[in-house]
């Protein structure tokens, strides 16, 4: 059964940094794309970041484009954000999302259950 | 990286067809065949009904189809069933290794 455990979230001040992780099992890590999807309260979702399978290939949305630094470790089996000089506006539950290809496609077909950011003063 | 246009809120009686359409450009939905739907019920994570723009994952019911014309691409729900009552979002693929998702539309079962 595939499973991917998020963690980390938290209530943050503004212009800090926080580090997201997923735990993936049930499935080989390595072969696929994952992403990290956001879901601000009450309103839609946005893709925010992608990686590839050796992550050597990463994109960003435009929003954190420069603050947020995505990244695997395949031997661990782990995704990670790294988010520094956290806004206001990156408050949302941060979804770790498996594509079904080796590259960012959109084919998210499984989601973790999210954790929320609070960023706050 | 312009989020993808859905009509707020769709509605129909148990039974019916309901389809939600989702609006790109000739830059992500018009250009690419890499479009999936989401049904999304409060307080839970996203599932996937179709990718691809017209496949559907193993244990999605048949119900549930998608297609593509030019940069519009939509999602038909056919019997509906009280339980097809959520939120749903389209995806498209933007190019780039980049992914662009609609706005959401809340599915209402009369």
């Amino acid at each position: 059964e595939v499973q991917l455990l998020d963690s980390g979230g938290g209530l943050v001040q503004p212009g800090e940094s926080l580090r997201l992780s997923c735990a993936a099992s049930g499935f080989t890590f390595s072969s696929y794309a994952m992403n990290w999807v956001r879901q601000a309260p009450g309103k839609g979702l946005e893709w925010v970041s992608g990686i590839n399978t050796s992550g050597g290939g990463t994109n960003y949305a435009d929003s954190v484009k420069g603050r947020f630094t995505i990244s695997r470790d395949n031997s661990k089996d782990t995704l990670y954000l790294h988010m520094n000089s956290l806004r206001a506006d990156d408050t949302a539950i941060y979804y770790c999302v498996k594509d079904q290809r080796t590259s960012s496609r959109g084919n998210f077909d499984y989601w973790g259950q999210g954790t929320l950011v609070t960023v706050s003063s | 990286q312009s989020a993808l246009t859905q009509s707020p809120s769709a509605s129909g009686s148990p039974g019916q067809s309901v389809t939600i359409s989702c609006t790109g450009t000739s830059n992500d939905v018009g250009r690419y065949n890499y479009v999936s739907w989401y049904q999304q019920h409060p307080g839970k994570a996203p599932k996937l009904m179709i990718y691809e723009v017209t496949q559907r994952p193993s244990g999605v019911p048949d119900r549930f189809s998608g297609s593509k014309s030019g940069n519009t691409a939509s999602l038909t729900v056919s019997g509906l069933q009280a339980e097809d009552e959520a939120n749903y979002y389209c995806s498209s693929y933007a190019g780039s290794n980049n992914v662009v998702f609609g706005g959401g539309t809340k599915l209402t079962v009369l």
